[in-house]
């Protein structure tokens, strides 16, 4: 079974500033994608970013990018010029490739952003 | 819509009751997801549809959870005999086949009281 492993419940970061949010991962399948989603208090799940694991190149979307390694099983998401409305809960996300969008998520890290 | 849509958004309901929870999944897509979000925890799945049928559903708990959808666009999830550790927020998702990209709603926050 997969299992997607959070360990930072919080994390706080000034506005303009960079953060990095941490998320590892366990399986033994070599096909995957891995993703981080946002959950602002309106509980809607959002994507934020996602990663093809056979493709060696970090993803990027704008101020949001991560640090993919394989061998280590770690999906970082770092946000940069952080802003107000990064302030949400994000969640590290794990599918097989051909399972469809059957997610594990993780336990989720609540970022707070201080003006 | 051009969206989601979950229905209610939030729902109390009598220890034993039954409850339905109601999903709209964006128009065209052929997969849908439940997933269940306990406070403080991330989403775990529940169930997968692909069309009319259940191509996955060995994230339902027990037997008290039943899903359904019949034409293939609308899914209804029934709790029957809904305990107080049911309690949490019903998130629902689809997706067109083979998409990688799972569109949710904004859930269903049900409270047993």
């Amino acid at each position: 079974a997969q299992t997607v492993t959070q360990s930072q419940p919080e994390m706080s970061v000034q506005e303009a500033e960079t953060v990095t949010l941490s998320c590892t991962y366990d399986t033994s399948e070599s096909d995957y994608y891995l993703f981080w989603y946002k959950q602002p208090p309106s509980r809607q799940m959002i994507l934020v970013i996602r990663q093809e694991a056979y493709k060696q190149q970090n993803a990027t979307e704008n101020r949001f990018s991560v640090n993919f390694q394989k061998a280590a099983k770690s999906f970082s998401l770092k946000i940069s010029d952080s802003q107000l409305g990064d302030a949400a809960m994000y969640f590290c996300a794990y599918r097989r490739r051909a399972a469809g969008n059957m997610l594990t998520f993780g336990g989720g890290t609540r970022l707070m952003v201080k003006p | 819509g051009a969206g989601v849509s979950q229905t209610p958004s939030n729902k109390v309901t009598e220890k034993g009751k039954y409850v339905e929870l109601r999903c709209d999944p964006i128009s065209g897509h052929t997969a849908l997801y439940w997933y269940r979000q306990s406070l403080g925890q991330g989403p775990e799945f529940l169930i997968y549809f692909q069309g009319t049928g259940a191509a996955d559903d060995s994230g339902l708990p027990n037997d008290r959870f039943f899903a359904v959808r019949p034409e293939g666009s609308v899914s209804t999830l029934k709790i029957q005999r809904t305990e107080r550790g049911d309690s949490a927020v019903y998130l629902c998702a689809s997706s067109i086949t083979g998409g990688t990209e799972a569109f949710f709603g904004q859930g269903t926050r049900l409270t047993v009281v």
